[in-house]
């Protein structure tokens, strides 16, 4: 069974960092491209950041460029978001998601919440 | 990137069909095919039922349908059923190489 796990959420004051974490198991994650997806309280979801299934290429939303690094570990299975220099719009519930064919993210995480704020 | 623009809302009777709409532009519904759509249940994540405008993955029910006009996508559920009640997304490869969705519209079975 495909599981994807995030963690590492929390309260942050703005300007401060976190690091998410998102485990995956059940499915060969080295053969996979990943993608970081936020969705503020009431609002859609919203791109942030992908990787390819060796980590060689990233991409990231404009609004989170030069602040937010996205990374991977396929020996420990595990997608990694870095995130520096947070402000109060970057408070969302935040989705780890399987690329599957043709674009679509087929298998999500359960979400973790991150709230920036004094 | 602006999101695409998708009714706020849509309804229908059990058994009735509802289609969502999702426009974008030449930069990226227009120009791609690597369309999907999602349904959200209240407090879930998303889950993907369409992908590439109109092909379901395995565990979707055919009653969930996609489709595709210059840079208009639309989402067609058939025999609505109470659990299909949801907010769905739409979702689009854009020209910036990176994915933009939609606004959302709540569907309601009435």
């Amino acid at each position: 069974e495909v599981q994807l796990v995030e963690s590492g959420g929390g309260l942050v004051q703005p300007g401060g960092s976190l690091r998410l974490s998102c485990a995956a198991s059940g499915f060969t994650f080295s053969s996979y491209w990943m993608v970081w997806v936020r969705q503020a309280p009431g609002k859609g979801p919203v791109y942030v950041s992908e990787i390819n299934s060796d980590g060689s290429v990233t991409r990231y939303a404009d609004s989170v460029k030069d602040r937010f690094t996205i990374s991977r570990d396929n020996a420990k299975n595990t997608l990694y978001l870095q995130m520096n220099s947070l402000r109060a719009e970057d408070t969302a519930v935040y989705y780890c998601a399987r690329g599957g064919y043709g674009g679509g993210y087929d298998y999500w995480g359960q979400g973790i919440l991150v709230t920036g704020s004094s | 990137q602006s999101a695409l623009t998708q009714p706020p809302s849509a309804s229908g009777s059990p058994g009735q069909s509802v289609t969502i709409s999702c426009t974008g532009t030449s930069s990226d519904v227009g120009t791609y095919n690597l369309v999907s759509w999602y349904q959200q249940h209240p407090g879930k994540a998303p889950k993907l039922m369409i992908y590439e405008i109109s092909k379901r993955p395995s565990g979707v029910p055919d009653r969930f349908s996609g489709s595709k006009s210059g840079n208009t996508v639309s989402l067609t559920v058939s025999g609505l059923q109470a659990e299909d009640e949801a907010d769905y997304y739409c979702s689009s490869y854009a020209r910036s190489n990176n994915y933009v969705f939609g606004t959302g519209t709540k569907v309601t079975v009435l």
